[in-house]
């Protein structure tokens, strides 16, 4: 079946730091991939998705390109800020549904 | 724009006692979704519908029920509520197409079962 499994967290990074979030997923076809950001208290929100092989997403500095000889949607931020502590989400799309992997929690200290 | 808007956004439930949450959306989407969020286990698919009149189960069905009247209403029952059943619940939903690029969520139910 489709998954999605991504690194285990805390993540904590000092500010201004370079931030990787791993994600790996393993589907029967060719799915769409997102990444969602839950802030404390709030819902999911959207970050940023790529819907075919090679394609970049990015949005407010974070990056993610979809690697299909990987199987891989990696989450990149080159300089994190406090604000940016959430619990990031990977996601695919195929089927009509969206699998999400586990969650990894990000803590930015100053 | 009301968007997914979930009620209530906060219960606090007895063992065996049942209620329904109400997941509506104006935005005349075809497919609508509930999930269920649990610290370390990510967001698990519960029940989903691609149309009105029409429901499936997800990952994780049991011990819930869904109705899909209406397209712009769609309900998750629980009949005899478990502590196991404690979780934060999302509702979302989408038009049809097939990247899965138009994904709107609900702001959430916390939900506790004592």
């Amino acid at each position: 079946g489709n998954s999605v499994t991504q690194m285990e967290g805390p993540v904590t990074l000092s500010e201004e730091a370079f931030l990787t979030i791993n994600c790996t997923y393993t589907a029967t076809g060719y799915p769409s991939l997102f990444w969602y950001v839950q802030y404390p208290g709030e819902g999911l929100q959207l970050l940023l998705k790529a819907t075919k092989a090679d394609d970049k997403g990015s949005n407010k500095g974070f990056e993610a390109t979809y690697r299909k000889e990987t199987t891989s949607f990696h989450l990149e931020k080159g300089s994190v800020q406090v604000s940016d502590s959430a619990v990031y989400f990977c996601a695919l799309f195929y089927g009509n549904k969206l699998v999400f992997g586990a969650g990894t929690i990000l803590r930015v200290k100053s | 724009n009301a968007g997914v808007t979930q009620t209530p956004k906060f219960r606090v439930l007895k063992t065996g006692q049942s209620m329904t949450l109400l997941c509506a959306q104006d935005m005349n989407h075809e497919y609508m979704y509930w999930y269920r969020q649990d610290p370390g286990m990510g967001l698990r698919l519960i029940h989903y519908s691609v149309g009105e009149g029409t429901t499936a189960k997800g990952e994780v069905p049991d011990g819930y029920n869904v109705s899909r009247l209406k397209k712009q209403n769609f309900l998750l029952g629980l009949e005899s509520a478990a502590p196991s059943q404690t979780s934060v619940y999302f509702c979302a939903s989408r038009p049809p197409g097939r990247n899965g690029n138009t994904i709107y969520f609900g702001e959430g139910s916390w939900l506790t079962v004592v």
